[in-house]
């Protein structure tokens, strides 16, 4: 049973753009949520997160939103550069208790110049 | 970049055969992490560490074991490798439980 979904295994975007990645949960004790950039050959790497007291954290280019209501996270990237082409995870876990990270299945984004 | 170094970076087995996936850690961080990424399941747990001598099973857990006898080295062990592991693991370290992942650069295996 997938408790962290990222249901557009794709998603393909104009250079300048804005670039918009979905992500649901289902377990209600995930308090803390991180996105994660991949390219290929290498290693993901933190780009974002936040944590369920919030509903938007932002870093640059880069903002998360959480409606925690509907179970539901967002990255925009504005703009959306070449650059930003890669695999984009989102994972969740319960803040407390150091319980691992659970990851969705990713969203390969094709920033198109 | 967080000092993590997988090795081998590739490797090619037969069915049967045992294998080894090493991680060395030079931050000194409490938490170890084996991940695997396959094309269509993302990124799955497969064991982690929380301490030295200290593991649990991740989601994907069967057919591997995992060992910690120093903080800076975990190592995950296929005792005979079939076909569907054929895969690219990651290893991921973390000061804490509840912080951010940081990952090495993945160990690509093929198992013929």
């Amino acid at each position: 049973d997938q408790q962290v979904k990222q249901n557009s295994p794709s998603l393909s975007v104009q250079e300048g753009r804005i670039s918009i990645l979905n992500c649901d949960y289902t377990n209600s004790m995930f308090d803390y949520f991180l996105w994660y950039k991949k390219y290929p050959a290498e290693g993901p790497t933190f780009l974002i997160s936040i944590s369920s007291i919030k509903d938007k954290n932002e870093d640059g280019r880069f903002t998360v939103f959480l409606n925690k209501s509907a179970k539901h996270l967002s990255l925009h990237i504005v703009p959306s550069q070449p650059g930003d082409s890669a695999v984009y995870f989102c994972a969740a876990r319960q803040y407390s208790g150091n319980t691992p990270l659970v990851f969705g299945k990713g969203t390969r984004l094709s920033v198109i110049a | 970049d967080a000092g993590i170094t997988q090795s081998p970076r590739h490797k090619v087995t037969e069915t049967g055969t045992p294998v080894t996936l090493r991680c060395h850690q030079t931050e000194n961080h409490r938490y170890m992490y084996w991940y695997r990424q396959d094309p269509g399941h993302g990124l799955r747990l497969i064991h982690y560490s929380y301490g030295v001598k200290d593991t649990d099973k991740g989601e994907v857990s069967d057919g591997y074991s995992v060992s910690r006898s120093k903080t800076e080295d975990f190592l995950l062990t296929l005792e005979s490798a079939t076909s569907s592991q054929t895969s690219v693991y990651f290893c991921a370290i973390s000061p804490g439980g509840a912080g951010e992942l940081f990952f090495g650069e993945g160990s690509r295996l093929t198992v013929l």
